[in-house]
């Protein structure tokens, strides 16, 4: 099946620092969804977007829906070690089960 | 907030055998849930989807016969493989769409076939 393309692949940064990640898709979605996965756990939802140009914080993340339903990203400011995983975005059409990104890898030094 | 639950978390069973996986919706009624399947550094892939009092719709590739989606209330959904092999062995994941289109995922099941 279709898959959105999610970049970058990994991110290897220090403690501290803001992370940003975008996936962008050749189709419309009418949701884009962000979430963390912990090895060996299911995902766990951390932001929806239901509105083109939609601009959604929670907490330290903000996320955005991009006006054309085709792209969005997503960002962490002042990253801190349990950050560490991987981050999916996913867009939903009505109806349809979920289109996912390939992952990004998110990796804190100390 | 919404909670999707699977069991079992891990089953090893042996080549030939089926294995059941269920996926629960907790507090709400889902209409519709969703399978998936996801190897090792890989992403999710989605198998089916699974609709209440109907057949379940499969996507291009996997085999209807061998995962047998029974989606019989609506706050469950069950994932049977059948004839297990080893390459079958992988990480299933159901979710099922709560209020307002979200989609909230199961704790996912890991499958080993030896």
């Amino acid at each position: 099946g279709q898959q959105l393309n999610q970049s970058p692949q990994s991110m290897f940064i220090q403690e501290g620092e803001d992370v940003s990640m975008n996936c962008t898709s050749s189709s419309i979605f009418n949701t884009w969804l962000w979430y963390k996965q912990d090895p060996g756990e299911g995902p766990v939802l951390l932001i929806a977007l239901y509105k083109a140009g939609e601009l959604t914080s929670n907490g330290r993340l903000t996320a955005q829906f991009g006006i054309t339903r085709k792209d969005s990203f997503l960002n962490i400011s002042a990253s801190i070690p349990s950050d560490v995983g991987i981050y999916f975005c996913a867009g939903l059409r009505s109806a349809d089960g979920l289109t996912f990104g390939k992952g990004t890898h998110l990796i804190i030094q100390p | 907030g919404a909670v999707v639950s699977q069991h079992p978390s891990w089953v090893i069973c042996k080549s030939g055998t089926s294995v059941k996986i269920e996926c629960r919706s907790l507090d709400f009624q889902a209409t519709t849930m969703f399978w998936y399947r996801q190897f090792p550094k890989q992403s999710l892939m989605l198998m089916a989807t699974s609709n209440e009092g109907s057949k379940a719709t499969y996507e291009q590739g996997v085999e209807k016969d061998k995962f047998l989606i029974n989606h019989a209330s609506l706050t469950l959904s069950t994932l049977t493989v059948t004839s297990a092999h080893p390459e079958d062995s992988s990480f299933y994941i159901c979710s099922a769409a709560g209020i307002g289109d979200t989609i909230y995922f199961g704790e996912g099941s890991w499958l080993t076939v030896v």
